[in-house]
């Protein structure tokens, strides 16, 4: 599988903490994205990071991308339940097909 | 602004019944395509288009067949459902940029059983 890996499986963390995630994946890549999916919903996108950019923030949001380890980052700062949700990165590998990881389960507990 | 809309939202079909998911996106986006999301398996890509009369497969593309006759239009066809067709449908679009796509746009899904 072209999968790309997320890790942890499921982070559980109180309201106000940081929560990180990782994504490793296997062949080299033209853009990484970080999608959030709420239970039952469609997955909407949280930010995109190219294979030549190494860090980008949007918000309480700060990814990080490190082409020769082939992993990425999702840090989300001061969580709020909010932010309970599925996490899933996709990569871009030959500008037409985008393979997701199996995600991370985050739960913010109030 | 209704992005992408799937319908149905659920769907029951018999073994070796056939149906269309229908999947609509109001964006111009060139590229559309279908993945299904099963327990512990994240999302995996059964069909792509990168625009209207041109689709290829992705990782999962057997028991589907897609045509893209509109730009706005990528219904997903089951010719003989299968109990492990059961799933999660989800049609995405995105605009294609030189060097790699945009963001995806999801629909909401189709929930699919196949008794």
């Amino acid at each position: 599988s072209q999968q790309g890996e997320e890790d942890p499986q499921a982070l559980s963390i109180q309201e106000g903490e940081n929560a990180t995630m990782n994504c490793s994946y296997k062949t080299s890549i033209n853009n990484l994205q970080w999608y959030r999916q709420n239970s039952g919903r469609g997955l909407v996108h949280l930010i995109l990071i190219r294979s030549n950019e190494r860090e980008k923030h949007s918000g309480r949001l700060r990814v990080t991308l490190d082409t020769s380890k082939k992993s990425s980052s999702l840090l989300i700062t001061a969580s709020r339940a909010a932010d309970t949700a599925s996490y899933f990165c996709a990569t871009d590998f030959t500008g037409n097909q985008f393979y997701f990881g199996t995600g991370t389960s985050l739960t913010v507990i109030p | 602004n209704a992005g992408v809309t799937q319908t149905p939202k659920f769907q029951v079909l018999k073994t070796g019944q056939s149906m269309t998911l229908q999947c609509a996106q109001d964006m111009n986006h060139e590229y559309m395509s279908w993945y299904r999301q099963d327990p512990g398996m994240g999302l995996r890509l059964i069909h792509y288009s990168v625009g209207a009369g041109i689709t290829d497969q992705g990782e999962v593309p057997n028991g589907y067949n897609v045509s893209r006759s509109t730009t706005e239009d990528f219904p997903l066809r089951l010719l003989s459902a299968a109990p492990s067709q059961t799933s999660v449908y989800f049609c995405a679009s995105s605009a294609v940029w030189r060097g790699g796509n945009g963001e995806l746009f999801f629909g909401e899904g189709s929930r699919l059983t196949v008794l």
